[in-house]
Parts: C-alpha cells; sequence; structure tokens
C-alpha cells in the first residue's frame, strides 16, 4: 500500500535560518513525489515535483530511493514561507491513480 | 480565469441524508479529481472522472458516487451521511495527458454533518 509519512506536524524556524521538511514514503513500484503548499486563506498548490528537479521560491527537493525520502529544504527561510506542506506520492501510471498525501507540516517562520 | 470553483463553500446536513457537491474545472481541463480532507489529516483520494467515466477511485465506499457532464464540470454525491464524512471535499482538474502532474485544486466544500 501507499503511504507518505510526514513526521512534524509543526515545524517553527527563525527567518534566515535552513529549513527542512521531512518526508518518507512506502510504495513498490516507481514513485513519482511531489510538494504542495497552502498558505493562508488560498488554495492547495504545486511546489514542485521530483520529475522536474526544479528550485521553486528557493526550495529544492531530492528523491532519495534508498531511504525512501524526498526532504523538502530551503537554505534561508522567508517570513512568506509560513504555510501548510504536503508531501505527496503518486503511482508511475501516472494519470488515473490519484495522489497520496501526507498529513502535513505547518512550518512558522519566525522573525 | 476562475480556475476551479466549487460550491457549495459551506454546508451542513444531518446525518442519513444525502449531499450534492459541484465542481467546474479550470478552463482547458477535461479531468477532474474528488479528494476528501479530513480534520488535521491531508487529503484522501475519492475517485477520477475523465471522459464522462469514473476512472480510478480510492479506498472510499459505494456511497460515494460521482458524474461529469459533457462540459467537463463534475458532481460528487454522498448518500446516508455518517458523522464521518464531515470533512472539507477538494476537487482537483487538470489538462489533457497531465494527471496527477497538472492538477489545480479548488477551495473546497466544507461539509458538517450532525
Amino acid at each position: 500500500a501507499q503511504r507518505v509519512t510526514q513526521p512534524e506536524k509543526l515545524l517553527s524556524v527563525f527567518k534566515g535560518a535552513p529549513v527542512e521538511l521531512k518526508c518518507n514514503y512506502s510504495y513498490s513500484g516507481s514513485p513519482e513525489l511531489f510538494w504542495y503548499v497552502q498558505y493562508s486563506r488560498q488554495r492547495l498548490q504545486l511546489l514542485l515535483r521530483h520529475i522536474s528537479r526544479e528550485s521553486i521560491k528557493g526550495f529544492t527537493a531530492d528523491l532519495n530511493k534508498g531511504e525512501t525520502s524526498f526532504h523538502l529544504k530551503k537554505p534561508f527561510a522567508q517570513e512568506e514561507d509560513s504555510a501548510m506542506y504536503y508531501c505527496a506520492l503518486g503511482g508511475s501510471g501516472g494519470g488515473a491513480d490519484g495522489l497520496t498525501f501526507g498529513k502535513g507540516t505547518h512550518l512558522i517562520i519566525q522573525p | 480565469d476562475a480556475g476551479v470553483t466549487q460550491s457549495p463553500t459551506h454546508l451542513i446536513k444531518t446525518r442519513g441524508q444525502q449531499v450534492t457537491l459541484r465542481c467546474s474545472p479550470k478552463s482547458g481541463h477535461d479531468t477532474v479529481s474528488w479528494y476528501q480532507q479530513a480534520l488535521g489529516q491531508g487529503p484522501q483520494f475519492i475517485f477520477q472522472y475523465y471522459e464522462e467515466e469514473e476512472r480510478q477511485r480510492g479506498n472510499f465506499p459505494d456511497r460515494f458516487s460521482g458524474h461529469q457532464f459533457p462540459n467537463y464540470s463534475s458532481e460528487l454525491n454522498v448518500n446516508a451521511l455518517l458523522l464521518g464524512d464531515s470533512a472539507l471535499y477538494l476537487c482537483a482538474s487538470s489538462r489533457p495527458g497531465t494527471g496527477i502532474y497538472g492538477y489545480t485544486f479548488g477551495s473546497g466544500t466544507r461539509l458538517t454533518v450532525v
């Protein structure tokens, strides 16, 4: 069965400090991993996906198949990064299977 | 472009009743997926509709059913409501061929069952 684990419900860091949001997954096939973000009073939106190997708003995430992890990192946190972050897993089937989300981590950046 | 539109925004129903939630996809999108997000949880996949048919279904009972119309809009129906059905219901649409790679989410419908 697919499973996504985000061990931290809440993460509080100071502005300018590095941020790492942890995500571990369980999947028997070839995984597709995503990070979604929800800012206060806004809709859930895609932040980045592993297949693109991109950096969005200074965030990066590397898929580590050996450790079955997809941690989200940013070297210098900014106050506008405060939000709810969800890690999500999709199957290699791509289209119809839907995403399996973790429970989310509430990131608070203190001034 | 209004993006994905869901209605109503809030709804209160009594146990045992039936409810219909609606979703209009983003312009140019033809696939609609529904998710249930209980308080303190991540969204959970209910099912996906494409070409007016249910393509895939998550671990939800038959009380949850849906429909997609020729204009790509979709409805989620829940029969015999239980207290545990109280949640935020999210609709996500995607462009042809993008599936999970191109989701745009709506703001959701908050369903409270009393």
